[in-house]
């Protein structure tokens, strides 16, 4: 079954740098690749996905990579403000009526 | 508010007590999703349903089972619970008409002690 790998585990970036996160997947065949951001205590939410057709998607201070000969992705956050300080996981799945996997998280600390 | 609300939010169980949590939607989407969240090890996939009567297990599944009579409910029971199964319980739903994103409820706090 696919497996999502997810790096690092933890990251801390001062007030207005940029932040990256990396994820890897074993599926070639997985096609649609979301990120969730999870503040502490709440739900994950769905920030930014990708499908395979596509290598990159932009919403504003979030952009999500994607390689798929590498099969790794990538979630960039710039001009990071302290509200971007949460739990990110990324996830891959096969179709819309495959179960997402999800990497183990990255925890985001932005420092004022 | 997400359409999707689970209870209880939280519960403290003895060890070998059976324990259900409930998941309740109000989208009318075919895809419900339990998963469970440990530090460390993210969001596992425990049990699935693609429509009424019809699931499968996920990754974590051993000691849980799962029960969708109707399109709204989706019901997780631990049979037995054990202090291994101390965790935040997500449950969350999908719609492919809506693209494939989940919703996620609020969680369920289980602790067995």
């Amino acid at each position: 079954g696919e497996n999502v790998e997810q790096h690092p585990s933890t990251l801390s970036v001062q007030e207005g740098d940029s932040a990256v996160i990396k994820c890897t997947y074993s599926d070639s065949a997985s096609n649609y690749f979301p990120w969730y951001k999870q503040e502490l205590g709440k739900r994950p939410q769905l920030i930014i996905d990708i499908r395979s057709n596509v290598g990159e998607k932009k919403d504003q201070r979030i952009a999500v990579t994607l390689n798929k000969t590498a099969k790794h992705f990538s979630l960039h956050i710039t001009e990071t403000q302290p509200e971007d300080s949460a739990v990110y996981f990324c996830a891959a799945s096969l179709s819309g009526n495959t179960p997402l996997v999800f990497g183990k998280g990255t925890r985001l600390s932005v420092i004022a | 508010d997400a359409g999707i609300t689970q209870s209880p939010r939280h519960k403290v169980t003895e060890t070998g007590t059976p324990v259900t949590l409930r998941c309740h939607q109000t989208e009318n989407h075919r895809y419900m999703y339990w998963y469970r969240q440990d530090p460390g090890h993210g969001l596992r996939l425990i049990h699935y349903s693609y429509g009424v009567k019809d699931t499968d297990k996920g990754e974590v599944s051993d000691g849980y089972s799962v029960s969708r009579s109707k399109t709204e409910d989706f019901l997780l029971t631990l049979e037995s619970a054990t202090s291994s199964q101390t965790s935040v319980y997500f449950c969350a739903i999908s719609d492919l008409t809506g693209g494939y994103g989940y919703t996620f409820g609020s969680g369920t706090r289980l602790t067995v002690v």
